[in-house]
């Protein structure tokens, strides 16, 4: 079974442009997450979707970013305009159909470093 | 406060012994508790998921959960080089539309020496 995958592995740009960043989850799993780890800090939780739905946004940092997740497969995570302190590295987890009451294990994918000079 | 604290370290045991990770959490309401191991430059892995007060063993990995002190930790036995990673923990209340959050330690570096 594939496990989370991301896409691209590494992007730089420079500030004021926009960069999109792609997860595919594993196969079968309604739940999709953003996380984000900046450097010398915890991973921090951005968002979950439930297939194509927001069910909890309260991480995304400010209305430069923006998730979707058509038709509840693969998201996308688009930052525009970014700025410096968006660097760091963007992690999609996926996790099974599940519950306020029955969360499920989430798996992680191999992130997406990215580098805004 | 920090929401999820774990124990500075770096921590460094010879091989063969018992490694002692721990976490605790200020949230009372928190319901789930995950340990993941993360080498340089990889995705965090999940190694051990506990839900009830107790003890939960997986081969070579005990995790350990006290609710009313809010406390958890990763006991890891007989280790070896390879263990050697990035621990980190992690937690999730129920409940609530932040069911599905993860909040995350900053996690715990352990060196196992030869």
């Amino acid at each position: 079974e594939a496990g989370v995958t991301q896409f691209p592995s590494h992007s730089v740009i420079e500030k004021g442009q926009t960069v999109t960043l792609r997860c595919d989850p594993i196969s079968g799993h309604d739940n999709l997450y953003w996380y984000r780890r900046v450097m010398g800090k915890e991973i921090k939780f951005l968002l979950h979707f439930v297939k194509e739905s927001k069910q909890d946004e309260s991480g995304m940092p400010n209305n430069r970013f923006l998730a979707e997740r058509t038709g509840g497969t693969y998201s996308t995570l688009k930052v525009q305009p970014a700025e410096l302190e968006d660097s760091g590295v963007y992690f999609c987890a996926s996790s099974q159909p599940g519950g306020w009451d029955s969360p499920y294990e989430q798996y992680f994918g191999p992130g997406t470093r990215l580098t805004v000079t | 406060q920090k929401e999820v604290e774990q124990n500075s370290g770096p921590l460094s045991v010879p091989e063969g012994a018992i490694a002692s990770l721990n976490c605790t959490y200020s949230d009372r309401g928190s319901q789930s508790f995950f340990w993941y191991r993360q080498y340089s430059g990889k995705s965090p892995e999940l190694i051990m998921s506990i839900y009830s007060n107790g003890d939960k063993e997986d081969g070579r990995f005990t995790a350990q959960l006290n609710k009313a002190s809010q406390y958890v930790s990763l006991l890891i036995r007989d280790s070896q080089p390879s263990d050697s990673a990035t621990y980190l923990c992690a937690v999730n209340l129920a409940g609530g539309t932040s069911y599905g959050k993860l909040t995350f330690g900053q996690g715990t570096i352990l060196t196992v020496h030869p």
